[in-house]
């Protein structure tokens, strides 16, 4: 298997503009998670999804965020309008369970909105 | 509040010796802790975890302890190497259905 895979790597943006981010996560898991990270506040959970349904998604910040799972290979994030503040690397995740199991972590997609 | 600090935002140490790193929390109760690694431009990647009943875990060169009573786990890398030079980060799970709160992490760097 390839592993968590995010697109784009790099994405640059002006503000105000809309911006989706994908993933694509291991095949057989069921669970996947969308996880923002900076320098002040470290990895944040934003929102997760077990069997393609929203379970958590009390860590979105604001109504400019949405994520969607459409089916089991396949979800985005999408920002709209985008905002400066905004930018951070966005990590998307996915495990086998919630439990004990780890979390394998795409590369994740930097963000940065001009 | 409840909160999860990594001891020190960087660590420094010469190869070969044991590098330590802490990890706090306050106001949770895991059922279980987890270390994971993250290299610069990449996801992280996990690495250990250890169980409320466990008092230690070992993977070759790595080795984690978790007291629950002190609300702490350590993180020792014995014999370290600069290939170890990385960032770790500790995540707990609040529950047995909670989310995996993370830490910011150490930044370790090992020199020659």
């Amino acid at each position: 298997d390839a592993g968590v895979i995010q697109s784009p790597r790099h994405e640059v943006t002006e503000m105000g503009q809309e911006v989706t981010l994908r993933c694509k996560p291991i095949s057989g898991h069921d669970y996947l998670f969308w996880y923002r990270q900076t320098m002040m506040r470290g990895l944040e959970l934003l929102i997760y999804f077990n069997n393609n349904v929203p379970i958590d998604d009390s860590g979105m910040p604001e109504d400019r965020f949405s994520a969607k799972m459409p089916n089991a290979s396949f979800s985005t994030l999408k920002i709209q309008p985008s905002e400066p503040r905004d930018s951070a690397v966005y990590f998307c995740a996915s495990s086998l369970g919630l439990a004990v199991d780890e979390q394998f972590f795409g590369p994740g997609t930097r963000l940065t909105v001009l | 509040s409840q909160k999860i600090e990594q001891n020190s935002e960087a660590l420094n140490i010469q190869e070969g010796k044991t590098a330590t790193l802490t990890c706090n929390y306050t106001n949770y109760s895991p059922a279980y802790l987890q270390w994971y690694r993250q290299d610069p431009g990449r996801g992280p990647v996990f690495l250990l975890l250890i169980r409320e009943n466990e008092k230690e875990k070992r993977k070759e060169r790595l080795k984690v302890t978790f007291d629950t009573t002190l609300k702490q786990s350590l993180f020792h890398i014995t014999a370290s190497q600069p290939a170890d030079s990385a960032t770790y980060l500790c995540a707990l799970r609040a529950g047995s259905q909670g989310n995996l709160i993370f830490g910011k992490g150490t930044k370790l760097s090992v020199k020659p």
